[in-house]
């Protein structure tokens, strides 16, 4: 069955390093994948999608790459800071339902 | 600004209540979704629709159904609430003038006593 996996419930990282999410995805080729970031109570909010074509996409201090080989995503932040820690969900399109989201990185910069 | 509203954002319902959590999206999307999101266990999909009066079961339907009798409000049901839906039910909605992008709504936080 289609599965995504992202490799850390938790990560902890000293204010100003970057920040790398990864996301794998087994049993089938997403056209796209979303990552979305969510903060504690409130639902998750849209911030990047990358085509299967694409190799990086770039937003103000975030990246994401999508490598169709490895059938994995990678999420930067760059100069990361306290306002960075959230939960980031990755999210590539099901089959026959919608997105299917993983279980999330749970993100806590350190100042 | 686009905008899913969730009716209620906070409810304490006894055991065999039945449970209306309204979703209401201004952005003309076609497809609705509802999710609950339990610690651990993510996101995961109740119910969707793509169009009004059509519904599709996600993964976990069973306790649940849905409405859409307008386009743009998306109601999820429980018809005999347990304790075992004490969770967090996320409504959101995409469509064709969004491109992929899903809008999620606040949530609402349901608690089953």
């Amino acid at each position: 069955s289609q599965k995504i996996e992202q490799n850390s419930e938790a990560l902890n990282i000293q204010e100003g390093k970057t920040a790398t999410l990864t996301c794998n995805y087994t049993n089938y080729s997403p056209a796209y994948l979303q990552w979305y970031r969510q903060d504690p109570g409130r639902g998750p909010v849209f911030l990047l999608l990358i085509r299967e074509n694409e190799k990086e996409k770039r937003k103000e201090r975030l990246k994401v790459t999508f490598d169709t080989t490895l059938k994995q995503s990678l999420f930067h932040i760059t100069a990361s800071q306290p306002a960075d820690s959230a939960t980031y969900l990755c999210a590539p399109p099901g089959g026959n339902t919608p997105l299917v989201f993983g279980k999330g990185t749970r993100l806590s910069v350190i100042a | 600004d686009v905008k899913v509203t969730q009716s209620s954002r906070y409810l304490v319902k006894r055991t065999g209540e039945k449970v209306f959590l309204e979703c209401v999206q201004d952005m003309d999307h076609e497809n609705m979704f509802w999710y609950r999101q339990d610690p651990g266990l993510g996101l995961r999909l109740i119910y969707f629709s793509y169009d009004v009066k059509m519904k599709e079961k996600g993964d976990i339907p069973e306790g649940y159904s849905v409405s859409r009798e307008k386009k743009e409000r998306f109601s999820l049901i429980l018809e005999s609430a347990s304790t075992n839906q004490t969770s967090m039910y996320l409504c959101a909605s995409t469509g064709t003038n969004s491109g992929n992008t899903i809008y999620f709504g606040e949530g609402s936080w349901l608690t089953v006593v």
